[in-house]
């Protein structure tokens, strides 16, 4: 089976511009999560979605990031306007099951961002 | 506020010894806890999920414990070969939609030959 896809593997940006991120997951999977983690630090949620509808934003910084999940499938992850503090890895993960269920999450390879 | 705790960055072994990984909480109560494998420039990699009512889990050369009263769980590595050199992480899961997972910081695990 195909594995969770992410686009773009690395991105370099300059304070202050906009970048988008995106994430297929796997085929039937109900629940994707997008993840930020900083070099040396475990991954943050950012964005929980079940289906299409958003379970858990409590993290996510929304003056800045924003996140959708369209038909209930693909996901993007915008960040507008970028700042130094934003440089990591955007992890997307989904799972089969419902949210708070105890699945397992299979992730994708992840996008670097460097803010420059 | 809630907190995970792995007991150290890095943990450096003699193949053949078994690893043990420690992972604390506070101010959680997890349904669920997880353990992942995280290679250089990869996506995390589940390896292993206890349910808050069992105390130890298998699968091949790992084993995990689950303490709730102590706010632990061990990870271990039987018979650990250099293949197993990566970065292990826990993971808490509250076990209801509106709680929140929560990732430790991950301990860097070497197993030198």
């Amino acid at each position: 089976e195909a594995g969770v896809a992410q686009s773009p593997r690395y991105k370099i940006i300059e304070k202050r511009q906009s970048v988008a991120f995106w994430c297929n997951p796997i085929s039937g999977h109900a629940t994707l999560y997008w993840y930020q983690q900083i070099l040396g630090q475990g991954p943050k949620l950012l964005i929980q979605f079940q289906n299409n509808g958003v379970v858990d934003d409590s993290q996510l910084p929304k003056d800045r990031f924003s996140a959708e999940r369209l038909k209930g499938v693909d996901s993007t992850l915008k960040i507008q306007p970028a700042k130094l503090e934003d440089s990591a890895v955007y992890l997307c993960a989904s799972s089969l099951g419902l949210a708070g269920a105890g699945y397992e999450q299979y992730f994708g390879p992840g996008t670097r961002l460097t803010v420059t | 506020s809630q907190k995970i705790e792995q007991n150290s960055e890095a943990l450096n072994i003699q193949e053949g010894k078994t690893a043990t990984l420690t992972c604390n909480y506070t101010n959680y109560s997890p349904a669920y806890l997880q353990w992942y494998r995280q290679d250089p420039g990869r996506g995390p990699v589940f390896l292993l999920l206890i349910r808050e009512n069992e105390k130890e889990k298998r699968k091949e050369r790992l084993k995990v414990t689950f303490d709730t009263t102590l706010k632990q769980s061990l990870f271990h590595i039987t018979a650990s070969q250099p293949a197993d050199s990566a970065t292990y992480l826990c993971a808490l899961d509250g076990g209801s939609s509106a709680s929140k997972i929560i990732f430790g910081s991950g301990t860097r695990l070497s197993i030198r030959p």
